[in-house]
């Protein structure tokens, strides 16, 4: 069974550019959540989705940053017109409901240059 | 909004001896209670969890204390290896969300 799954690992976007981050929740897990991380802090929440559905996204800017999680494929979360202070590992977790364990993938280091 | 509080942020002990992480939250309705370990480079990985109907739950050299009165709670490490280096986050839940505290990085010297 494999683990939370995401591509790519390492992305590395000039400024302005689109930056797209594609995650697999786990077998059987409908709950997906995103976080970031910036070097020597702590997860911080940006959004928590459902099969097509977004439930939370109190945490994610309201410009350039959008969220998905289609019936078909992985969740993305994409980026447009990066900046340099976009740069930071890109985490997402998923469970198999609301107070469960939340399963982290391998995260996503983003270089904005 | 919620918060939740992390001490120490760095803590260095001698292998062997104990380590103590402690948190506090905000958010009175948080009810489920985890701890992430991770290492460098690594993504966050559950150690222990507690929920709001228990007071204390233990995993070999691992224990999580949990006051609600107090609103605060607590990762005990025994024994420190120096594999138990990493950094270490605690949180709170309420449902889906999910409040992290800022991390302690732990070191255990040989």
């Amino acid at each position: 069974n494999a683990g939370v799954m995401q591509n790519p690992r390492h992305l590395v976007r000039r400024r302005g550019q689109e930056a797209r981050l594609r995650c697999s929740p786990m077998k059987g897990h409908s709950h997906v959540y995103w976080y970031r991380q910036l070097p020597e802090e702590g997860l911080k929440f940006m959004v928590y989705l459902q099969k097509e559905n977004i439930i939370d996204e109190s945490g994610m800017p309201k410009e350039r940053f959008s969220a998905e999680f289609p019936k078909e494929g992985p969740s993305i979360l994409r980026i447009q017109q990066v900046v340099r202070g976009d740069s930071a590992a890109y985490f997402c977790a998923s469970s198999g409901g609301t107070d469960n364990e939340q399963f982290f993938g391998p995260g996503t280091r983003l270089t904005v240059l | 909004g919620e918060n939740v509080e992390q001490h120490p942020s760095t803590l260095s002990v001698q292998e062997g001896d104990s380590a103590v992480i402690k948190c506090t939250y905000s958010d009175s309705a948080s009810n489920y209670f985890p701890w992430y370990k991770q290492e460098l480079g690594k993504r966050p990985q559950l150690i222990i969890d507690i929920r709001s109907n228990v007071g204390e739950k233990k995993d070999q050299r691992i224990a999580v204390t949990l006051n609600k009165t107090a609103k605060h709670f607590s990762l005990h490490i025994t024994e420190t290896q120096p594999e138990d280096s990493a950094v270490y986050f605690c949180a709170a839940s309420e449902g889906f969300k999910t409040i992290f505290g800022a991390g302690t990085r732990l070191f255990v010297k040989a």
